[in-house]
């Protein structure tokens, strides 16, 4: 069946750091590739995404390529900041409207240090 | 647009009893999908409901089910709760966007703790 695989955490960081998060996976098809940021009691929210091969999606600094040769979408961010951090989640969908739900990784949390 | 509202934000229960957790999807949506997030398991999908009617179900027994209302709103009942039922419970409204890719939007969760 599809799983995605994350690298394990806690990532710890010093504030302007460079960030690598590795999210790899296996799917039949075509899936959708997402990342969400999980800050502390708070619930999902939607940081980027990627529908097919060779996409970048991006947004507030952080980046993500779709490479389907190596089956991974690993999350990057050129500078961290205190405020990144938080649990980050790689996700992908199948887009079978019948069978629709997103399969999760585990979550690499992440701690950026002043 | 508001976002995906759910109700109560926290709920203490002791085991045996039942919960229904609420929630509102975004306007529009139609679709509403149910996860249980806890520490030890992860995110699980629990199941997901569309125009009224669940299209997809997770592994979870049957104490676990759901209902969408004609305004799409969703509630989620668990009976005869279990310690292990403790978990956040989160609520995703989807949305498909004009190129057919679907994109979930998630509310804050409601933290349910079985005593």
């Amino acid at each position: 069946g599809d799983s995605v695989t994350q690298m394990e955490g806690p990532v710890t960081l010093s504030e302007e750091a460079f960030l690598t998060i590795n999210c790899t996976y296996t799917a039949t098809g075509y899936p959708s590739l997402f990342w969400y940021v999980q800050y502390p009691g708070e619930g999902l929210q939607l940081l980027l995404k990627a529908t097919k091969a060779d996409d970048k999606g991006s947004n507030k600094g952080f980046e993500a390529t779709y490479r389907k040769e190596t089956t991974s979408f690993h999350l990057e961010k050129g500078s961290v900041q205190v405020s990144d951090s938080a649990v980050y989640f790689c996700a992908l969908t199948t887009p079978r409207d019948s069978n629709y739900q997103l399969i999760w990784g585990a979550g690499t949390k992440l701690i950026i240090k002043p | 647009k508001a976002g995906v509202t759910q109700t109560p934000r926290y709920l203490i229960k002791t085991r045996g009893q039942q919960v229904t957790l609420s929630c509102s999807p975004i306007s529009g949506h139609r679709s509403v999908s149910w996860y249980q997030q806890t520490p030890g398991q992860g995110l699980q999908f629990l199941f997901e409901y569309f125009s009224e009617t669940q299209r997809n179900k997770g592994n979870f027994p049957g104490r676990f089910s759901g209902r969408q209302f004609s305004n799409s709103r969703s509630e989620m009942n668990v009976s005869t709760l279990e310690l292990g039922d403790s978990a956040l419970y989160l609520c995703a409204s989807r949305h498909r966007t004009s190129g057919g890719t679907d994109t979930q939007y998630f509310g804050p969760g409601t933290r349910l703790t079985v005593l």
